[in-house]
């Protein structure tokens, strides 16, 4: 089955730096990667997207690349802000599959 | 669009006693449910996979007796914890899968369940 390993497991960047989280994923077959946002106590919330037809989505101060060669995608944020402090996790999953495969979560804080 | 409510948020019960979580789509027809189950700072642990109108499919290891599984209409799947221990405390989550856009997942708010 699909694997899905998420790097680093917490994130500690300066209000207005840029935060970059990484995801690798194993099998050649999953073709739509999501990435979410889960504030402490609450459900997590889809915050972009991105499908293997496509390299990069962008969505204001957010991004996804996706790199389906070397198998891996990557969530950028852009000038961070305190309210960006939560737990990104990157999933992957295919059509087939039927259910999504998560990464083990980052936590990102942001100082001001 | 595409929100999922649970209900209730949060709730605390005996040893034994038997708890019910509803998670709904409000603004999609959902297919497919998932149920989550998710201890303090680990990633999200899939329960089982519950279909519209047939049986959930459960994850290795998870009780299907203990955690019953129901999803009587495109919009609405519940989670019963029966005979719940204090190792049941946990967060619960569901996630609904947007029909026309198979591999879409919207999450639920939670549900804290508390066994005492």
């Amino acid at each position: 089955g699909e694997n899905v390993e998420q790097h680093p497991s917490t994130l500690s960047v300066q209000e207005g730096d840029s935060a970059v989280i990484k995801c690798t994923y194993s099998d050649s077959a999953s073709n739509y990667f999501p990435w979410y946002k889960q504030e402490l106590g609450k459900g997590p919330q889809l915050i972009i997207d991105i499908r293997s037809n496509v390299g990069e989505k962008k969505d204001q101060r957010i991004a996804v690349t996706l790199n389906k060669t070397a198998k891996h995608f990557s969530l950028h944020i852009t000038e961070t802000q305190p309210e960006d402090s939560a737990v990104y996790f990157c999933a992957a999953s295919n059509r087939n599959a039927g259910k999504s495969t998560f990464g083990d979560g980052t936590t990102l804080t942001v100082k001001p | 669009g595409a929100v999922v409510s649970q209900h209730p948020s949060w709730v605390i019960c005996k040893s034994g006693t038997s708890v019910k979580i509803e998670c709904r789509s409000l603004d999609f027809q959902a297919t497919t449910m998932f149920w989550y189950r998710q201890f303090p700072k680990q990633s999200l642990m899939l329960m089982a996979t519950s279909n519209e109108g047939s049986k959930a499919t459960y994850e290795q290891g998870v009780e299907k007796d203990k955690f019953l599984i129901n999803h009587a209409s495109l919009t609405l799947s519940t989670l019963t914890v029966t005979s719940a221990h204090p190792e049941d405390s946990s967060f619960y989550i569901c996630s609904a899968r947007v029909q026309e856009r198979i591999n879409e997942q919207y999450f639920g708010p939670g549900t804290r369940l508390t066994v005492t």
